[in-house]
């Protein structure tokens, strides 16, 4: 069964600090994972893609990484800010059709204290 | 910026009522989407297009329908409404990249 769990359910930081959420996956066949950030009360919106052969890709202070032997990606946070509190979902999108199914994980809900 | 929007923004009815969540996009997506999302919960599609006159059910069975007359609008009707339809609904669309979609803000329906 294909599907996309991620970890932590939650967590809490202190301004500043960085942080690192997991996203494991069983979707096969792989065609792309993204991770969207969510800002409660609106919707997603795409952070950083990742396709097979890439391992790392930053996007200013959100480094995203992949492996793709043991379906296995991050999302590390630097410095992290007020404003990164939210909900950061990994999709993970298959190759078994044109349609390119997508697989949501639950989110982790980030909240930064000052 | 994605240049989708959804309208309302939030909603409260009573039992029984005919709704309509409008979702206008102006990117000239052919693939448009609607997902429903509860707290803490993954989101659950529940229908999508990918053109004019197209249009099918997701994987979460849903007593809403959608049409999808103009390439730019799909909205989704509940023609009578139930506490059980409580929950967010969020539309989205996509274009040529992979995996990619543009979400609007959301509607948050609320019946009593």
């Amino acid at each position: 069964k294909n599907q996309v769990e991620q970890s932590p359910q939650s967590l809490i930081i202190l301004e500043g600090k960085n942080c690192t959420l997991q996203c494991n996956y069983t979707v096969s066949p792989f065609s792309n994972l993204r991770w969207y950030k969510q800002d409660t009360g609106r919707g997603p919106v795409s952070l950083t893609i990742m396709t097979f052969s890439e391992n790392t890709k930053s996007n200013g202070r959100y480094t995203a990484t992949l492996d793709a032997d043991t379906k296995q990606s991050s999302l590390h946070i630097t410095a992290s800010q007020l404003s990164d509190s939210a909900s950061y979902i990994c999709v993970v999108s298959d190759r078994g059709s044109t349609l390119g199914r997508l697989y949501f994980g639950r989110g982790t809900q980030l909240t930064v204290w000052p | 910026e994605a240049d989708i929007y959804q309208t309302p923004r939030y909603l409260v009815i009573g039992t029984g009522k005919k709704i309509t969540l409008e979702c206008s996009q102006t990117m000239g997506h052919d693939k448009m989407y609607w997902y429903q999302q509860d707290p803490g919960m993954e989101l659950h599609l529940i229908h999508y297009s990918y053109g004019v006159n197209s249009t099918e059910k997701g994987d979460l069975s849903s007593e809403s329908t959608v049409s999808r007359i103009r390439t730019e609008h799909f909205p989704l009707t509940l023609e009578s409404a139930r506490p059980s339809h409580t929950s967010q609904y969020l539309c989205a669309s996509s274009g040529q990249s992979p995996g990619e979609l543009f979400f609007g803000e959301g509607s948050r329906l609320t019946v009593l």
